[in-house]
């Protein structure tokens, strides 16, 4: 069963002090890795695609990582304004269209 | 340019009862997608609709049911409520050119009681 799963559920920074997110994924095959961020009362905003091992992108203070099994979303010197639930979601080859299945989310506090 | 529209933002219903969502993507996206968000479960995939035909389905009951008009807005309906469909259900639409971004809505916020 295709599955992904994000780590930790809650993380608490300080601003400045820099930290990663974790979303490990089990999936017959991979179409795309997709981060999202989401505030509260909000819809998921989109941030990042990632397609393949090895590929990374850039925006802002964020960075994300894909490796075969996992991907990695790197937060640099973070600021309260960062402050949101972080979802990594997966497309996969099984799928007709663009169905993403969702991780659950680390919500991440940034405090000044 | 406008971003995805959904309608209503809050709706409050009894058990038993059905309701209709509403959602109006981005001119000129043909895909839209529907999502229901839970503290429990998480964001899961509902239904998607391409040029007016259902593409893909997720592991959700028969009461929940969608279309989508030549317009590309489409519709999501849930018969006989039940407790456990108090949700916040999300659309989301993305372009023929970028399949694979997808915008989301702000969501209808669905109370049960």
């Amino acid at each position: 069963e295709d599955q992904v799963t994000q780590s930790p559920e809650a993380l608490r920074l300080q601003e400045g002090e820099s930290s990663s997110l974790n979303c490990s994924y089990t999936v017959s095959g991979l179409r795309g890795l997709f981060w999202y961020r989401q505030d509260p009362g909000k819809g998921p905003e989109f941030l990042f695609t990632l397609y393949s091992a090895g590929e990374e992108k850039e925006k802002e203070r964020l960075k994300a990582t894909l490796t075969k099994k996992e991907s990695f979303l790197h937060i640099t010197a973070p600021k309260p304004e960062d402050s949101a639930t972080y979802l990594c979601a997966v497309q996969t080859m099984n799928q007709a269209g663009t169905a993403l299945i969702f991780g659950k989310g680390t919500t991440l506090s940034v405090s000044s | 340019k406008a971003g995805v529209t959904q309608t209503p933002r809050y709706l409050i219903k009894t058990r038993g009862q059905q309701v209709t969502l509403s959602c109006s993507p981005i001119s000129g996206h043909r895909s839209v997608s529907w999502y229901q968000q839970t503290p429990g479960q998480g964001l899961q995939f509902l239904f998607e609709y391409f040029s007016e035909t259902q593409r893909n389905k997720g592991n959700f009951p028969g009461r929940f049911s969608g279309r989508q008009f030549s317009n590309s807005r489409s519709e999501m309906n849930v018969s006989t409520l039940e407790l456990g469909d108090s949700a916040l259900y999300l659309c989301a639409s993305s372009s023929p050119l970028q399949p694979t971004e997808a915008f989301f809505g702000q969501g209808t916020r669905l109370t049960v009681v």
